[in-house]
């Protein structure tokens, strides 16, 4: 089975524009969940969704969206950018049946200048 | 205070040492994740505990539900086991992960 892929790996923006991220879960999983990582703060939770919903969001402003096609797809957008949006992106795949291991892509690398 | 803390932050230990990592949670979880991260960010999941002890190879997992404590062990300990080290748990009732800062780990040969 194919792991968890996301693109682009590297980004470069400039403040004040957006982006826009893309993650492909193993096949079969329905739960697509988003983290940032900044060496400040570590890891932290952004969203999760099933099957085309968002099932819980974490604490992070509202230029920060996502949404989940009904492939199981998921992009995650962010608007306005900040230089603190800064970050690698993390998304992670499960079936989304209950407590499960989830298998992480390897991440898109976000730079904003 | 953080809601899931982990200790030390930082360890250095010689080839072949017994490393034990700690994760103290303050929240109900319905499990706790240990995840190691290598240099260049890929994320591994090791192990996912709601009760008791896992094993899988040299690394092994307990939790402590009462105590709110979990560990992780690596028995002779190897340089490629040098990574971070992340403890992370998922609260009760949500869908929440929430993560400890992680314990970077450095194993010298």
């Amino acid at each position: 089975k194919a792991g968890v892929t996301q693109t682009p790996r590297y980004l470069i923006k400039t403040r004040g524009q957006q982006v826009t991220l893309s993650c492909s879960p193993i096949s079969g999983h329905r739960s697509v969940s988003w983290y940032q990582q900044t060496p400040g703060q570590g890891l932290q939770f952004l969203f999760e969704y099933f099957s085309e919903t968002q099932r819980n969001k974490g604490n992070f402003p509202g230029r920060f969206s996502g949404r989940q096609f009904s492939n199981s797809r998921s992009e995650m957008n962010v608007s306005t950018l900040e230089l603190g949006d800064s970050a690698l992106y993390l998304c992670a795949s499960r079936t989304g049946m209950g407590p499960e291991t989830q298998y992480f892509g390897p991440g898109t690398r976000l730079l904003v200048l | 205070k953080n809601e899931v803390e982990q200790s030390p932050q930082n360890l250095t230990a010689q080839e072949g040492e017994f490393i034990t990592i700690n994760c103290s949670y303050s929240v109900g979880i319905s499990a706790l994740h240990w995840l190691q991260q290598h240099p260049g960010g890929g994320i591994v999941s090791l192990f996912m505990l709601s009760s008791g002890k896992k094993k899988h190879g040299r690394l092994i997992a307990t939790i402590n539900i009462q105590e709110k404590h979990s560990s992780l062990h690596i028995t002779a300990s190897h340089p490629r086991d040098s990574a971070v080290y992340i403890c992370a748990v998922r609260a009760s009732g949500t869908y929440k992960y929430i993560f400890g800062t992680g314990t970077r780990l450095k194993v010298l040969a």
